[in-house]
């Protein structure tokens, strides 16, 4: 089945940048759209952004001057870089693959184990 | 933004119970709908996409519905292994956004 893994420091300082992994298996990064969505601790979900295979990103724009999505197809796995973090970044972060109908992105499925990062110095 | 709008935002019921919970768009998304379960600690688990289709493996005793700006997930007989908070997310518009969760407690 497929499986997620994320990976990254699990402790950043503030204003330096946040980076991490997520490994893909059972399914080729190829197909489908693949995201981040972080959870603040006692928070809701809030949807970081996702990529396609193209390189193709959406972001959400109350991050989107922080946040650089990647993918590399060699090692089927896609990355998340977000710089110039604050306290308010905490969060655990999960990766998940995005499904999509029609060419229209819809609902997040499997999602990875999550990692939470910690802002602090 | 499409801001989701859960109610109520937690509710205690006892094991058996049919439950329904709600969520409201601020605009309307067609059945571009989801719902997520969410265990304390745990991964969120995909219910139901597109406003009313069960997702592989998921009991059918869950049920989702609606159109438009108000949805529903209804739990028909409510087990142990429910008690958990429910969030809904709307893929209408780009950003993807959830709700703010309903936690359903026991009773």
């Amino acid at each position: 089945q497929v499986q997620l893994q994320e990976s990254g420091p699990g402790l950043v300082k503030p204003s330096e940048t946040l980076s991490l992994t997520c490994t893909v298996s059972g399914d080729s990064i190829r197909s489908n759209y693949w995201s981040w969505v972080r959870q603040a601790p006692g928070k809701g979900l809030e949807c970081v952004g996702y990529i396609y295979n193209t390189g193709t990103t959406n972001y959400n724009p109350s991050l989107k001057s922080r946040v650089t999505i990647s993918i590399d197809t060699s090692k089927n796995q896609f990355s998340l870089n977000l710089n110039s973090v604050t306290a308010a970044d905490t969060a655990v972060y999960y990766c998940a693959r995005l499904r999509a109908v029609a060419g229209s992105v819809g609902w997040f499925d499997p999602w990875g184990q999550g990692t939470l990062v910690a802002v602090s110095s | 933004d499409i801001q989701m709008t859960q109610s109520p935002s937690s509710l205690s019921a006892s094991v058996g119970d049919r439950v329904t919970l709600t969520c409201r768009t601020s605009q309307s998304i067609s059945t571009y709908l989801n719902w997520y379960q969410q265990k304390p600690g745990k991964v969120p688990k995909l219910l139901i996409y597109a406003a009313s289709s069960l997702q592989s493996g998921v009991p059918s005793r869950f049920s989702g519905s609606g159109s438009g700006t108000d949805f529903t997930l209804t739990i028909s007989s409510l087990q142990p292994e429910d008690f958990a908070t429910y969030y809904c997310q709307q893929s209408y518009l780009t950003p993807l956004t959830f709700g703010g969760g309903t936690k359903v407690e026991i009773k």
